[in-house]
């Protein structure tokens, strides 16, 4: 069965743009969470979300959003690029909400802000 | 707040050994916690999940254990091999079902 698919693998933006990055999870899996890593802050939670709608928020700015479509694919926003985004952006996909449920994690996009 | 350590930032080992990687969090009120691997320029693959109510789980070469009450948790790798060397990294979950995520270790297996 196929994985978690992120899409596009490689970005590379300038300052003040905007990207969106896709992540489309494992069939059947209705849970998306995404993550920023970077060197010196390392793994950050960045927001959840389960049938259609955000269930959790990281402590990012406003400049972060994302949305989930009903087939459960998610995509995540960020406007106004800065240098400091730049970073490997994974995505993971879960079966279902919850503590007993393991998270599958997408290759990742790695996005450089020149 | 949640923190997650693990020490050691970084460990090299000659192929065969058995190792031990510590991850150690504050708060004891986890839902669970879980253990990944990540290759360089790679996402994260699951290796174990330890709900906050069992005391380890085992696959393979890999035992995973956890002590809430000591805010620890362990990973144990037998008989390692060059194929094991990766960064190993541990997540706890909290009541919001966020992962809160340690630095990870940067494993070397020697051949």
């Amino acid at each position: 069965k196929a994985g978690v698919t992120q899409t596009p693998r490689y970005l590379i933006k300038t300052r003040g743009q905007q990207v969106t990055l896709s992540c489309s999870p494992i069939s059947g899996h209705r849970s998306v969470s995404w993550y920023q890593q970077t060197p010196g802050q390392g793994l950050q939670f960045l927001f959840e979300y389960f049938s259609e709608t955000q269930r959790n928020k990281g402590n990012f700015p406003g400049r972060f959003s994302g949305r989930q479509f009903s087939n459960s694919r998610s995509e995540m926003n960020v406007s106004t690029l800065e240098l400091g985004d730049s970073a490997l952006y994974l995505c993971a996909s879960s079966l279902v909400r919850g503590p007993g449920t393991e998270a599958f994690f997408g290759q990742g996009t790695r996005l450089t802000v020149v | 707040k949640q923190e997650v350590t693990q020490i050691p930032a970084a460990l090299s080992v000659p192929e065969g050994e058995n190792l031990v990687l510590n991850c150690s969090f504050t708060d004891s009120a986890i839902y669970n916690l879980q253990w990944f691997r990540q290759d360089p320029g790679k996402g994260l693959t699951s290796l174990l999940l330890i709900q906050s109510s069992q005391r380890e789980q085992t696959s393979g070469r890999l035992n995973a254990s956890l002590d809430k009450s000591s805010g620890r948790s362990t990973l144990y790798i037998a008989a390692s091999q060059p194929g094991d060397s990766a960064t190993y990294l541990c997540a706890s979950m909290d009541s919001n079902y966020q992962l809160i995520w340690g630095a990870g270790t940067k494993l070397i297996i020697k051949p």
